[in-house]
């Protein structure tokens, strides 16, 4: 079935270290792809998307190509801050009629200075 | 303009309890959603309504129902609570279409003794 799988975590990095975290989907169609970022004790904001192949999200200095190829929409940042210290949920939509979001589990990502 | 807000924030309650777990969204989106986020396992979808007067099952959905009255309104009730269903509850809204992305409330921490 359909399925997202993303790194598991946590992640600990150093400031200005660069960070990748791995996402990959099984699904059928033309899914659109989103990275989630939680900060702590608060619900889910989106970071960023992109809704066709090879298309690239952009945000906060975050970036994510979607590859039909590889069917994968690996998270990159040049250069971590402390303040990116969150859990970050790769997800697919699908078209359909219940057009929900499937996640990955998250990824903790924690930021030492 | 408020988004989501979910209501109440926490809960603590006994098993076998009656519980309405209440989300509004002030956006006017067609699609909202309920899930619950356990600790390595993501968020998972429990139900779904595509419009007002709509509803449908996701992939947790036993011992929860949803009605969805209204375009703003969509509450989830636990009939008769277990201590399984301890989680965090997130409510989500979204236009329809899979390009879109869902917005999320800021959750309810519901914890069953």
């Amino acid at each position: 079935g359909d399925s997202v799988t993303q790194m598991e975590g946590p992640v600990t990095l150093s400031e200005e270290a660069c960070l990748t975290i791995n996402c990959t989907y099984t699904a059928t169609g033309y899914p659109s792809l989103f990275w989630y970022v939680q900060y702590p004790g608060e619900g889910l904001q989106l970071l960023l998307k992109a809704t066709k192949a090879d298309d690239k999200g952009s945000n906060k200095g975050f970036e994510a190509t979607y590859r039909k190829e590889t069917t994968s929409f690996h998270l990159e940042k040049g250069s971590v801050q402390v303040s990116d210290s969150a859990v970050y949920f790769c997800a697919y939509r699908n078209t359909g009629t219940a057009s929900k979001l499937t996640f990955g589990t998250g990824t903790r990502l924690q930021v030492t200075l | 303009i408020a988004g989501i807000t979910q209501a109440p924030t926490s809960q603590i309650l006994a098993a076998g309890r009656r519980m309405t777990l209440r989300c509004t969204q002030d956006m006017r989106h067609n699609a909202m959603y309920w899930y619950r986020q356990d600790l390595g396992l993501g968020l998972r979808l429990i139900h779904y309504s595509n419009t007002a007067g709509t509803t449908g099952k996701g992939e947790v959905p036993d011992g929860y129902s949803v009605s969805r009255a209204n375009t703003d309104d969509f509450p989830l009730t636990l009939a008769s609570a277990v201590p399984s269903q301890t989680s965090v509850y997130f409510c989500a809204s979204s236009p329809s279409g899979r390009n879109y992305e869902q917005f999320f409330g800021p959750g309810t921490r519901l914890t069953v003794l």
